[in-house]
């Protein structure tokens, strides 16, 4: 069966710091990868996705992440983070059966 | 173009009584999807429909049901909540193997 693990519970960093959110995932086929972001008492958007092609993928507000097949990972960063990024964020693979499997999320907490 | 909308927004229920949670979609996706939302767990996939007239157990189905109206609509009943039950509630969409559109979600107490 497919998982997705999120080590990081939460994620304290300042603001204008780097910050980097670990994913890895198991499944033994091809996959599609995504990152979702959580706001305060809203539903998932999607972050990024990787579904093939170049392997480092890119999001409009300057997070980043790159597919990297031989770990396994889709690490999550941003090289210099704002307050307004504070959320939580999903990792979750999709293995071709039309259903997510999701991580158990990370929160990124930006603080001054 | 709404997206995916989910009502209520907000449900308070003793244990034992039933309710049903609302949801469509606009973007003419041929799947939809039941989740929940609970503290250190993630999203845990409830029930899907893979296009209208099916649908399939997800991972945790125990105390619910569910109906796909139409190609648009995908409720979801529990027939005697539970205290177990009290979660946060999210509705789905997808065209393909692609992106799911999320609803608003819906916050459940049972009491």
């Amino acid at each position: 069966a497919q998982s997705v693990t999120q080590l990081d519970s939460q994620v304290p960093v300042f603001e204008e710091a780097p910050v980097e959110l670990r994913c890895n995932y198991s499944s033994s086929v091809s996959v599609y990868l995504f990152w979702y972001v959580q706001y305060p008492n809203q539903g998932l958007q999607l972050l990024l996705k990787y579904l093939s092609g170049s392997t480092l993928v890119e999001s409009i507000n300057g997070f980043e992440a790159e597919f990297n097949k031989s770990q396994t990972s889709f690490h999550l960063r941003k090289p210099s983070v704002h307050i307004s990024d504070t959320a939580e964020y999903f990792c979750a693979v999709n293995t071709g059966f039309q259903k997510l499997v999701f991580g158990t999320g990370t929160r990124l907490l930006v603080s001054p | 173009n709404a997206g995916v909308t989910q009502t209520p927004k907000f449900q308070v229920l003793k244990t034992g009584q039933s309710m049903t949670l609302q949801c469509a979609q606009d973007m003419n996706h041929n799947s939809m999807y039941w989740y929940r939302q609970d503290p250190g767990m993630g999203l845990r996939l409830i029930y899907y429909s893979a296009s209208e007239g099916t649908t399939d157990k997800g991972e945790v189905p125990n105390g619910y049901n569910v109906s796909r109206l139409n190609k648009r609509e995908f409720s979801l009943r529990l027939e005697s909540a539970a205290p177990s039950q009290t979660s946060v509630y999210f509705c789905a969409s997808s065209w393909t193997d692609n992106e799911q559109f999320f609803g608003p979600g819906t916050r459940l107490t049972v009491l």
